[in-house]
Formats: C-alpha cells, sequence, structure tokens
C-alpha cells in the first residue's frame, strides 16, 4: 500500500529541547516537502528537497532543519531556534521537481510545546 | 514571487445549494494550478488540477474549477454541495520547473445537513 507516513502523530517537545519529526515514502517519488499549517495561515513551506543529499529552504526555514540521506526518507528536525513551534506539520512527496506535479501528503505530526 | 489569495476564510451553506470558492493568484508567467481538499481527520488530497489547454477542469466529486488567465483566477465550483463536502479548501500555484508551489490560506466549507 503506496503512499507517506509520518511519526509520531503527536509530539510533545519543551522548551529547549530539539525534536525531530518523521517522513518516510514509498512511493518512489524524487520530491519531498515540509510544511507548517497554522489556522487561517494555509501551508507554509519550510524545506523541501529534488533528490537525495540535497534540500532547499522554503518561505519559513528559520530554527529548523532536514536531512535526505535516502530517497524514501526526509526528516524535520524542529531546533530549540523556533520561537513558535506549536502547530501542524505535514510532509508530502511529488514525482519529480517540475511544476506539474501533484503532491501527496501524509497524515501530519501535531507538535505541541509544553 | 508567487502569492494566492483565497476570499473567504469560512463558507456555510445548506444542502444543495451552489458553490463558488474564489482563488487569485499573482505571478506573471505560465502556471500550474491546484485545489487540495482536507475532509476531517484525513489527509490533504487533491481535488483538481489545471496545467493546460481546456480551461474548465474537473475534479472529483463534482468539482469544477475554471482558469481565466486575465483575471489571474482559478475559482472553484460545485452547483450543488452535499453534506460530506465540508472540508477544508486550499489553492495553490506554481510555476513549471519552479520545485515549489505557493498555497492560499484556505477556505473552511461547513455544509450544513
Amino acid at each position: 500500500d503506496g503512499g507517506i507516513t509520518q511519526s509520531p502523530k503527536y509530539l510533545f517537545r519543551k522548551e529547549g529541547q530539539n525534536v525531530t519529526l518523521s517522513c518516510e515514502q514509498n512511493l518512489n517519488h524524487d520530491a519531498m516537502y515540509w510544511y507548517r499549517q497554522d489556522p487561517g495561515q494555509g501551508l507554509r513551506l519550510i524545506y523541501y528537497s529534488q533528490i537525495v543529499n540535497d534540500f532547499q529552504k522554503g518561505d519559513i526555514a528559520e530554527g529548523y532543519s532536514v536531512s535526505r540521506e535516502k530517497k524514501e526518507s526526509f526528516p524535520l528536525t524542529v531546533t530549540s531556534a523556533q520561537k513558535n513551534p506549536t502547530a501542524f506539520y505535514l510532509c508530502a512527496s511529488s514525482g519529480v521537481l517540475a511544476g506539474g506535479e501533484t503532491q501527496y501528503f501524509g497524515p501530519g505530526t501535531r507538535l505541541l510545546v509544553l | 514571487a508567487q502569492s494566492v489569495s483565497q476570499h473567504n476564510h469560512h463558507v456555510i451553506l445548506s444542502e444543495a445549494a451552489s458553490l463558488e470558492l474564489g482563488c487569485n493568484y499573482s505571478y506573471g508567467g505560465t502556471v500550474n494550478l491546484f485545489w487540495y481538499v482536507q475532509y476531517p481527520g484525513q489527509h490533504l488530497q487533491l481535488l483538481l488540477k489545471y496545467f493546460s489547454g481546456d480551461p474548465l477542469v474537473k475534479g472529483i466529486k463534482g468539482f469544477e474549477a475554471e482558469f481565466i488567465k486575465s483575471k489571474f483566477s482559478f475559482n472553484l465550483r460545485k452547483p450543488s454541495v452535499q453534506w460530506s463536502d465540508t472540508a477544508e479548501y486550499f489553492c495553490a500555484v506554481n510555476a513549471p520547473n519552479a520545485g515549489k508551489s505557493t498555497f492560499g490560506d484556505g477556505t473552511t466549507l461547513t455544509v450544513k445537513p
């Protein structure tokens, strides 16, 4: 059953702590993306990756980091530098990094800061 | 830079009413346009998309959208909504080979039975 999995579904972070959100896809897609979804603000792009070992900053990359060591995996680390990390995080993938490709989304991870 | 504007944040309709959700974008060149939908408790998924050709595109569940280049618009329509259409709807745009899409803020549609 092909798709995108994200874990965990809920994640709690203490002040000053780094946390890593997992994203795995078995769609054999080249491109992967991380978005942040806040009420009334739509989806904002954090980072995206075209191919393995390469990634670019999106519109709100500050306080986040990513890696792309494998085609199927694109983990996102929310660092202590991110001042307002409480949000819903969505991972997506698409076949190629061309404009016309549909993005497929995971179920999301909700991050809460304690 | 690309930007997308969705005119309504929350729309409330009764079943069988007609729907039109506005989407305008700002980008001077060729664009690809998308509507995504997020039903309660489900993944965000594609509703329909426009790349080229016929500006009136049809998607799943009876939805359609019309690309009007002169107005930079890609409005979503459905002639008769159902309670099951209750969801959040996102318009998105990207330029071919841009590598990334820009999403609007979303419109929450509530359909009353």
